[in-house]
């Protein structure tokens, strides 16, 4: 059964650092999404993206975030300067094949460590 | 801001019994919900969905309900078995959005 795959599955790194989270969605899929969890917390949507640009995003998502898909297969959140307060499971999904199609596929996550 | 809520944060149930997770929402112009379960460390796992066009839908075991009157949404869950253990989301979707916002979520603990 096709899918989301992210890597890598668990990263620690300094305050102020550069994180790329990367993301392989379902092939045929053309919606992407990243969402992060805080231990214990819900699910927060950060940003969707769809025909190469953001189409939607949150309050979270600011200035220090960013997402590219820099080839055919892959989706990737990078945060510029890490906080503290980034540590969180971070999600990848994909949906859609064109139609109407509400489901989301979400990858098993990668857990970011900010110390 | 418009959001998602869950009413209870943990269930206990014994196996074999009937679950019944709560989950207020708070869109009235929400046209889509869904319910995923989060296994410990994994990301959350599609259920079932309904759109707001629907007050029931089934699955294996599982059955969603929705009263758009007083904006509630319930999963129900027969037979509970242990492998049901897991936090469960609700979820929906506003009309023209694709993304979908989550709510707190409900712990389910299946006692053998």
């Amino acid at each position: 059964e096709p899918e989301v795959t992210q890597t890598p599955s668990h990263q620690v790194t300094q305050m102020g650092q550069e994180v790329i989270l990367r993301c392989v969605p379902i092939s045929n899929h053309l919606y992407f999404y990243w969402y992060r969890q805080i231990l214990g917390q819900k699910v927060e949507f950060l940003v969707s993206f769809y025909n190469n640009e953001i189409s939607e995003k949150s309050e979270i998502f600011d200035d220090q975030f960013s997402v590219e898909r820099p080839d055919g297969s892959n989706f990737t959140l990078k945060i510029r300067s890490t906080k503290l307060e980034d540590s969180a499971m971070y999600f990848c999904a994909s949906s859609g094949t064109g139609g109407y199609d509400g489901e989301l596929f979400f990858g098993e996550g990668s857990r970011l460590t900010v110390l | 801001g418009e959001s998602v809520g869950l009413h209870l944060p943990t269930l206990s149930v014994q196996e074999g019994d009937n679950s019944i997770i709560n989950c207020a929402y708070s869109n009235s112009a929400s046209d889509y919900f869904i319910w995923y379960k989060q296994e410990s460390g994994k990301g959350p796992q599609f259920i079932i969905d309904i759109r707001s066009n629907m007050d029931k839908r089934q699955g294996q075991r599982v059955t969603v309900l929705l009263n758009k009157t007083v904006k509630h949404l319930s999963l129900q869950i027969a037979a509970t078995q242990p492998g049901d253990s897991a936090v469960y989301f609700c979820a929906d979707r506003g009309t023209g959005r694709r993304a979908l916002t989550f709510g707190s979520g409900t712990r389910l603990q299946v006692q053998p």
